[in-house]
């Protein structure tokens, strides 16, 4: 398995507190992405980055920020979490640019807003 | 972006070959068509990936039509341990990045 871990695993926060999850990889690819999960829709793709600093927003990126400051790490920030942004949030990396990618995915992170 | 339709669920019986079909009427021409699996509580794994015609690897089959406006994910012999949701995907790029459009997938339950 692809060497991606995500932290925290778990969390309970309460709505209008920041919160921010980390993407750790080890495999030194260069593309980075964070999905939500909600039943009933899949996965939808919040925000990506292409490289150190470089990052751009998905189909649901509203509420969301990110930052990139070292290729192993993709940070997904919630300013002001709300309970429509209780999810499994699952992060991913892939090696190249060319349309036959391989998306290698987390463990994922199970939050909860109150 | 292209988008892909598949059946929402499936069921079907250990030992049964299982298939299931996703069309992509908008496929570019560059884009590939590539199927992950997913079990609860864990994140999509890639099975496998093609372009056209036929693939096979050690978990499963692709087949790709000429006109690759559909693929069909082909799941020999399955298990219990095969019931999971499955999507397809079809690359889809935009000015910067390399995209993938997730659907909702299709829930497949192995009985025994």
């Amino acid at each position: 398995d692809a060497g991606i871990t995500q932290s925290p695993r778990h969390k309970v926060t309460e709505t209008g507190t920041p919160v921010t999850l980390r993407c750790h990889q080890t495999e030194n690819h260069r593309y980075m992405y964070w999905y939500r999960q909600d039943p009933g829709h899949g996965l939808r793709l919040i925000h990506y980055s292409y490289g150190v600093k470089d990052t751009d927003k998905g189909e649901v990126s509203d509420g969301y920020s990110v930052s990139r400051s070292k290729t192993e790490d993709f940070l997904l920030t919630l300013e002001s979490a709300t309970s429509s942004q209780t999810s499994v949030y699952f992060c991913a990396i892939s090696e190249s640019t060319g349309t036959r990618d391989t998306q290698y995915f987390g463990p994922g992170t199970r939050l909860t807003v109150l | 972006l292209a988008k892909t339709t598949q059946p929402i669920s499936m069921d079907s019986y250990e030992g049964q070959e299982v298939n299931i079909t996703c069309s992509h009427n908008n496929i570019a021409t560059n884009d590939y068509i590539t199927w992950y699996q997913q079990f609860p509580s864990q994140g999509p794994r890639f099975i496998i990936q093609g372009y056209k015609t036929k693939v096979t690897n050690e978990v499963a089959s692709l087949f790709i039509p000429a006109d690759r406006k559909s693929s069909t994910l082909s799941l020999p012999r399955v298990s219990l341990s095969d019931t999971a949701v499955y999507y397809c995907l079809v690359g889809d790029r935009n000015n910067a990045g390399n995209m993938l459009t997730f659907g909702g997938g299709t829930r497949l339950m192995v009985k025994p």
